[in-house]
C-alpha cells in the first residue's frame, strides 16, 4: 500500500532561521512524483515543490528545497530563512502517473517572530 | 486567469441530508478530482473526472457521486449525510490527468 508519513505533527522556528520538515513513503513503484502543499489558514492548498523520482537533482524553489533520498524512501524539505508567511500546514504527497494524490496527515509550522 | 472557484463556501446541513458541492476549474483544464479533508488530516482522494468521465475513485461509499459538465466545472454530490461527513472538500484541476493539480479554496461542510 501507498501510504505517506510525516512524524512531526508541529514544528517551531525563530524567523529568518532554517526549518527542515521530515517525510517518509511507502511505494513499490520506480517511477513517481512528490509534492510539498502549503496550506494557510485562508485553507488553500499551494503547490511549494515538486519532485520526479526520475530526477537524483533536489528540486529547489528559491527559499525552499528538499533532500530526495529514493532508496531510503525520504523526501525532505527545507525552508531557509524562514518568514511569518511560512506559518502554515505542510503536506508531503506522493502520485503515481495520472493516478490520486495521496497526502500525510500534515505539518503545522509556527514561525517565531 | 481565473483559478479554481468552489461554492458554497461554508455549508449547514443535518444527517440524512443530500448536499450538491460545486467546482469551476481552471481556465483550459480538462480534468478535475475532489477530496475531502477531515479536521486535522491530510485530504484523501475522493474521485476523479476527466473529459466528463470519472476516472478513478477513491474508498468511499456509492453515496458519494459527482458530475462534470462540457465546460469541465464539476459537481460532487452526497446523499444521506452522516455527521463522519463534516469535512473541508477541496477541488482540483489539472491540464490533464498527468499534470500539475490546483486546488480551489474548498467547501466547508457541518453535518449536525
Amino acid at each position: 500500500a501507498q501510504t505517506v508519513t510525516q512524524s512531526q505533527p508541529e514544528m517551531s522556528v525563530q524567523e529568518a532561521e532554517t526549518v527542515t520538515l521530515s517525510c517518509t513513503y511507502d511505494t513499490s513503484e520506480s517511477d513517481y512524483y512528490l509534492f510539498w502543499y502549503k496550506q494557510p489558514p485562508s485553507r488553500q492548498m499551494i503547490l511549494v515543490i515538486r519532485q520526479e523520482a526520475y530526477k537524483q537533482q533536489n528540486a529547489t524553489e528559491n527559499r525552499f528545497s528538499v533532500n530526495f533520498q529514493k532508496a531510503a524512501k525520504s523526501f525532505s524539505l527545507k525552508i531557509s530563512d524562514s518568514q511569518l508567511g511560512d506559518a502554515a500546514m505542510y503536506f508531503c504527497a506522493y502520485r503515481i502517473r495520472d493516478d490520486k494524490i495521496i497526502f500525510g496527515k500534515g505539518t503545522r509550522l509556527h514561525i517565531l517572530p | 486567469e481565473t483559478g479554481v472557484t468552489q461554492s458554497p463556501t461554508h455549508l449547514i446541513k443535518t444527517r440524512g441530508q443530500q448536499v450538491t458541492l460545486r467546482c469551476s476549474s481552471q481556465s483550459g483544464h480538462n480534468t478535475v478530482s475532489w477530496y475531502q479533508q477531515a479536521l486535522g488530516q491530510g485530504p484523501q482522494f475522493i474521485f476523479q473526472y476527466y473529459r466528463e468521465e470519472e476516472n478513478g475513485r477513491g474508498n468511499f461509499p456509492p453515496r458519494f457521486s459527482g458530475l462534470q459538465f462540457p465546460n469541465y466545472s464539476s459537481e460532487l454530490n452526497v446523499n444521506a449525510l452522516e455527521l463522519d461527513d463534516s469535512a473541508l472538500y477541496l477541488c482540483a484541476s489539472s491540464k490533464t490527468r498527468i499534470d500539475e493539480q490546483f486546488f480551489g479554496p474548498g467547501t466547508r461542510l457541518t453535518v449536525l
